[in-house]
Formats: structure tokens, sequence, C-alpha cells
């Protein structure tokens, strides 16, 4: 069984671009987070999709936004990109079967260097 | 604010040393809990998790986790290190509520010298 596969594995790109990040969930897995890994930040929430919806949203500011579609993947997209926005953001799904549990399953990482 | 705190920031431990990883949590009632790893060039990936009842659990690769609720505290500890052990640990939480976010800790690097 695949399991969470993200794309790109690197992204380089200049400050004020825009980044697109794609994540496929395991197959029959309905929800997907976003997570940034920056250097010595640990893991910050960003991002929370389930069945189609957002669910939940960490503390990042509007030109971080994102969607999910009707297969269950997802894309999260970063506007006006920063310096510090450099990190490795990681895709997890999860699949509660009708009680939330929080055990969630990670892709490898798309890592995004803004120069 | 919810949040959760790691006591280590980086550990380093000879083979065969016995391992205790802190984590600690600021949250409002009952809580899921979570260990995390993260090898060298691979994927987090999970090591236990506490859900309920016995509140020592075991998970894979002889690692283990004691929940202790009055110290809102879920340490990781395993009791003889393997250089394969070399990895990120991140502890995480979240609410036994819909739709809550997990959040991490700041993760503990371990180096284990053979």
């Amino acid at each position: 069984e695949a399991g969470v596969t993200q794309s790109p594995t690197h992204l380089i790109k200049t400050r004020g671009q825009q980044a697109t990040l794609r994540c496929s969930p395991i197959s029959g897995h309905t929800s997907v987070y976003w997570y940034q890994q920056a250097l010595g930040l640990g893991l910050q929430f960003l991002l929370w999709y389930d069945e189609g919806e957002e669910r939940n949203r960490g503390n990042f500011p509007p030109r971080f936004s994102g969607r999910q579609f009707p297969n269950y993947s997802s894309e999260l997209n970063v506007n006006a990109l920063e310096l510090e926005d450099s990190a490795l953001y990681l895709c997890a799904s999860s699949s509660d079967q009708g009680a939330f549990t929080g055990e969630l399953f990670f892709g490898e990482g798309s890592r995004l260097t803004v120069l | 604010a919810q949040s959760v705190s790691q006591h280590n920031h980086h550990v380093i431990l000879s083979e065969a040393a016995s391992l205790e990883l802190g984590c600690n949590y600021s949250y409002g009632g009952t809580v899921n809990l979570f260990w995390y790893v993260q090898y060298p060039g691979q994927h987090l990936q999970l090591l236990l998790k506490y859900f309920s009842g016995d509140p020592l659990v075991k998970g894979i690769k002889g690692f283990e986790a004691e929940f202790i609720k009055s110290k809102f505290s879920f340490n990781l500890r395993k009791p003889s290190v393997q250089w394969s052990d070399t990895a990120e640990y991140f502890c995480a939480v979240t609410r036994k509520t819909s739709y809550d976010k997990v959040i991490f800790g700041p993760g503990t690097s371990l180096s284990v010298i053979p």
C-alpha cells in the first residue's frame, strides 16, 4: 500500500513568488494535515482538511492557504514568499473511521528554499 | 495556549545506556499522546501511542512510555539503546475531541555512540 506522497521533493523560489506543494494521502484516508518544519523549530501546525473542508488552522498568516480535492489530495499554497518560509513542509494523513484519534501518517516532505 | 515541551534538545548516549526523554504538555481535558521518530533521511513514523487504559504503553523497537496524568507528562524510555536509535524524537498531543489539531513538541535529537 502506497504511503503519503508529496511533490515536489525540492522547490527553489525567490522572495515574492508563490509556491504550490501537493500531497496525496494514503488510500482510504480522508484527512490531510500540513506542518512546517523549520530548522530548530520543530513541527508547526499549518492546516487540517477533512472531507474537503478546512477543519483547523495554525497561527500562520493568510498567505498560507490550501485546499482539499474530492479525491482527498491536497495542495498548500504559499503566496508572497519570504526568506523565513524556507523549511520542510510535511503532509500527513489519517483515517479515524468515525473516531478521532490524532494518529498521523507522514510523507517525506517538500523542501522549500526561498532565495 | 496549548503547548508541548520536551526536556532535552540534544542527548548523547553510548550504546547499551538507558534512555529517558521527557515530555510535558499543557492541555485541558483528556488527551491522546504520541511519540514519533524521524530516523536520518526517513519520514516521521509513529513509535507509540496512548489513548486510554494502562498508562504504560509499549511501542516498536523496545520503546515504552508512561503517561502520568497528574504531572501532564508522557516520558519515553528504553532500557538499552542501540546505534540504530540515533534519530529525532517528537512528542505530540491532541485533545479527545473532534477536529482538534495535533501539537508537536520541539523534538529531541538523540545520538548514540557505538
